[in-house]
């Protein structure tokens, strides 16, 4: 069966550090992989999506960047944190075009 | 382009009561769709889905929407909850030709009370 993990679980770091998020899939090939930001009350937001090793596609621009340097790992990452990249942040996948995504468990970044 | 709208933002229901959570769509092109359930601080799990077939879908924990084309709508119902069944339910939409996004509703707290 297919699990989806993400680490840290909970982060606090402060204004202007950098951040890197890891997200990676077992049990699958060649997933395509999401990551999104809830704020507080809030829905999701799709920040990135990726259809293979390389391929990055950005929906909302902003200080946040993703990488996916294996078939089954993506990274979010930041150089400088603003108070704003606080939330609650998903990594989701999905084995086939257009059906359901599976959700990793997030992790909740608190920028202070 | 595709919305997803959930006109409401919170249900307050009593245990043992029956509920239905609101979900409408706009699209110019056939959908699938989905309902999400997020428990506090985790990630969101599938409810259930409609790809095609049968409009009235059943899901998991006694859930089941119905899809109305002519009404672009799919509701989620439950014929009594339980104090369980709070958490923050989502509607969301993808297209079936090539597109690779889910569009999300900006969700529905539902609150069961005792």
């Amino acid at each position: 069966s297919q699990t989806i993990h993400q680490w840290p679980a909970t982060l606090v770091q402060p204004v202007g550090s950098p951040l890197s998020l890891e997200c990676t899939v077992e049990g699958t090939s060649n997933p395509n992989l999401y990551w999104y930001r809830q704020a507080a009350g809030r829905g999701l937001q799709l920040l990135f999506y990726s259809v293979g090793i390389g391929q990055i596609s950005s929906e909302v621009p902003q200080n946040l960047s993703a990488s996916r340097p294996q078939d089954r790992q993506f990274i979010l990452s930041s150089k400088k944190l603003l108070l704003s990249d606080s939330g609650f942040y998903l990594c989701a996948w999905t084995r086939d075009r257009g059906n359901e995504q599976y959700f990793g468990p997030g992790t909740r970044l608190t920028v202070t | 382009a595709q919305s997803v709208t959930q006109l409401d933002s919170q249900v307050p229901v009593f245990e043992e009561a029956p509920v239905e959570l609101r979900c409408n769509y706009s699209s110019s092109v056939s959908v699938y769709l989905f309902w999400y359930v997020q428990y506090p601080n985790q990630g969101l799990q599938l409810l259930l889905k409609y790809l095609s077939g049968s409009t009235l879908v059943k899901g998991i924990n006694g859930f089941e929407a119905e899809f109305n084309k002519s009404q672009t709508s799919f509701h989620l119902r439950k014929p009594s909850v339980h104090i369980s069944d709070t958490a923050e339910y989502f509607c969301a939409v993808s297209r079936m030709d090539s597109s690779y996004k889910l569009i999300f509703g900006s969700g529905t707290r539902l609150l069961v009370r005792p």
